[in-house]
Formats: C-alpha cells, structure tokens, sequence
C-alpha cells in the first residue's frame, strides 16, 4: 500500500533562518506531488505541484521554493524565513491525472516563525 | 478571488441526527468535486467524490449532492456520530488542467454531541 511521510511534524525557527520541509512517497511510482499551506483560520492553499522529477509549477510568488530531486521525493525549501510563512505545511500526492484522482495528504508539519 | 467557499466555519449537531454541510463555488468549469475531513494536528483524509455530470453520490453514511444549477454541493451523514467532529473541506478540480490540482473551500467545523 502506498504511504506519505512528512517531517519533521513541528518546527519553531527564527525570523530570517533557512527552511527545509521534506515529503517521501512510498508504494508508487510516477506520483503527482503537491504542497500545501494552510495558515490560520483559513483553507488550504496550493503552493506548488509537481508531475516529475524536476518539474515544479508555482502556484503564488512567495518566499518558498520547491524541489523534486528523486521520483518520491519533495522538498519544500526557504532561504531566509519571514514571519508570514508561519502555518501548516501538507504535502499530498496523487496517480495519474485525471481530475478524479484524489490526493491523499500526509500528517503535515506545524512551522512556527518567531 | 474564493473560487470555492464553505461560508459555515462551524455546525454543532446531535449524536444520531443529520448533519449537513455546504458548499458553493464560482467557476463552472469544475468538473470533480471532493470532500475531505481533517482530524487536529493531521492530514485531510479523502471522504468522498462527485462528478459533475451525477447529482448524487453515495457511501455509507455519507452522500454528497451536486446542484449545478445553483452551484452548490452538500455533504450529507446521517446518522452523526461522535467520531465525526473534525474539519471538513470540500474542494474541486478543474477538467482543463492535466494536474489533479485542488481548491479548496475554507473548512467547517462540524461537532458531534454525545
């Protein structure tokens, strides 16, 4: 059965420091890849999305960047962290793509920017 | 621009009553739309789906209605249950995009009373 790993589950950083959240996919090959960000009180944001190796599509400008450097691998990256980035960072993942694939999403991480 | 809104935050309902949660949208270009349910400090789980061209869709407790005209969708459990009581989030794809990428609306709170 396929499985999403995310870590770490929570992080407190300092205002200016780097980033780097990461999300493993097991138990399938090829996966649509997703990272979502839902701030407080509100819904869940796409951020980026990806549908290969080395194929990333930004969805807002922001102080985040992603990467896909194995087929199972997404890494959501900053270099210098800004108070706004505080949230909760999901990463999900789908087959195929077809509209009818739901993502299944992995446990997040709680990022606290202080 | 919300695309897709979920405009109740919160609905409190009694054990073993209906419980109903709605959604509207702007866009008709949609084509899936999605409901998915989020337990504090995890991700969404995927609950249940529908295709634009059905009006109902049906899983056990739980149905999900489709008025396209009005563009609006429901989720209907019957009976609620305690284990229930989560965030849920509705969302939609659009047919034209090859991602699978979601929007979603903006989460109700739905509590389940012993």
């Amino acid at each position: 059965s396929q499985t999403i790993h995310q870590w770490p589950a929570t992080l407190v950083q300092p205002v200016g420091s780097p980033l780097s959240l990461e999300c493993t996919v097991e138990g399938t090959s090829n996966p649509n890849l997703y990272w979502y960000r839902q701030a407080a009180g509100r819904g869940l944001q796409l951020l980026f999305y990806s549908v290969g190796i080395g194929q990333i599509s930004s969805e807002v400008p922001q102080n985040l960047s992603a990467s896909r450097p194995q087929d199972r691998q997404f890494i959501l990256s900053s270099k210098k962290l800004l108070l706004s980035d505080s949230g909760f960072y999901l990463c999900a993942w789908s087959v195929g793509l077809g509209s009818n694939q739901p993502q299944h999403f992995g446990d997040g991480t709680r990022l606290s920017i202080l | 621009d919300q695309q897709v809104k979920q405009n109740s935050p919160s609905l409190s309902v009694q054990e073993g009553r209906i419980s109903i949660l709605n959604c509207d949208y702007t866009n008709s270009m949609f084509d899936y739309f999605l409901w998915y349910k989020k337990y504090p400090a995890e991700g969404p789980t995927f609950l249940i789906s529908i295709s634009s061209i059905k009006d109902k869709n049906e899983d056990g407790r739980f149905t999900v209605f489709l008025n396209k005209s009005a563009k609006h969708l429901s989720l209907h459990i019957v009976p609620s249950q305690p284990g229930d009581s989560a965030v849920y989030f509705c969302a939609a794809t659009l047919g034209s995009s090859n991602t699978g990428k979601l929007i979603f609306g903006q989460g109700t709170t739905l509590q389940v009373k012993p």
